[in-house]
């Protein structure tokens, strides 16, 4: 079946730490994205990519940082500068970065330990 | 700035109600309206619009887009249990990051037996 896969579904940051949430697709999509989401506030876009090796920041970038080395892969990684990393992340993909639809992985949910 | 906004934020309704959400946008280079059902997790599409005053249709849910008063409805006809979710509408811009989708806060829609 094709489909975006995020793991792991929920992850806990200790002070200090970097962890990294993973997004696999395999609809052979060109372009991929990740989103932030807080409680009672819609989706803000932290990254993201058109192609292989090309990546943008969105409005939220600030401590957070991604990479695109595979077309399916585009991994990201919260860093000890993002002060306030508690939210449910979502990771979406589209056919090409002109294309309107984006399709959703179903999250990781990130705490703060 | 680009704004879409969403109302009601919450709803609670009985089984069989209709229901009428709203989306109401101010944005610049107007490109498509979108909108997705999040359950519990991954946000899951339901429309696209582009043209005004052309309804589209899916089982009991439809929805419709004025370009004019820049605002789209979504309804839900005989609500069933399974159509409670948070219903999000988003906003895709023509400008030259491409596809882009600005989305507002979201609906919580919650239908009891």
């Amino acid at each position: 079946d094709g489909g975006i896969t995020q793991s792991p579904k929920y992850l806990f940051r200790k002070e200090g730490q970097n962890v990294t949430l993973s997004c696999e697709q395999n609809l052979n999509h060109d372009a991929m994205y990740w989103y932030r989401q807080d409680p009672g506030q819609g989706l803000r876009l932290i990254y993201y990519s058109q192609i292989v090796n090309d990546f943008q920041k969105g409005d939220i970038a600030e401590g957070y940082s991604v990479s695109r080395e595979k077309k399916e892969s585009f991994p990201l990684t919260v860093t000890s500068a993002q002060k306030n990393p508690t939210a449910f992340y979502l990771c979406a993909s589209s056919p090409r970065f002109s294309g309107d639809i984006q399709y959703f992985g179903a999250g990781t949910r990130l705490s703060v330990l | 700035e680009d704004k879409v906004v969403q109302s009601p934020l919450s709803l609670v309704v009985h089984e069989g109600d209709t229901v009428t959400l709203n989306c109401s946008y101010e944005v610049t280079n107007f490109r498509s309206l979108l909108w997705y059902k999040q359950e519990k997790k991954a946000p899951t599409f339901l429309f696209m619009l582009t043209s005004s005053g052309i309804e589209k249709k899916s089982g009991r849910l439809s929805s419709i887009l004025d370009k004019k008063e820049l605002f789209s409805i979504l309804n839900i006809t005989a609500t069933q249990t399974g159509d409670s979710a948070i219903y999000l509408c988003a906003v895709n811009l023509w400008d030259n990051a491409g596809n882009m989708l600005t989305f507002g806060g979201g609906t919580r829609l919650m239908v009891k037996p």
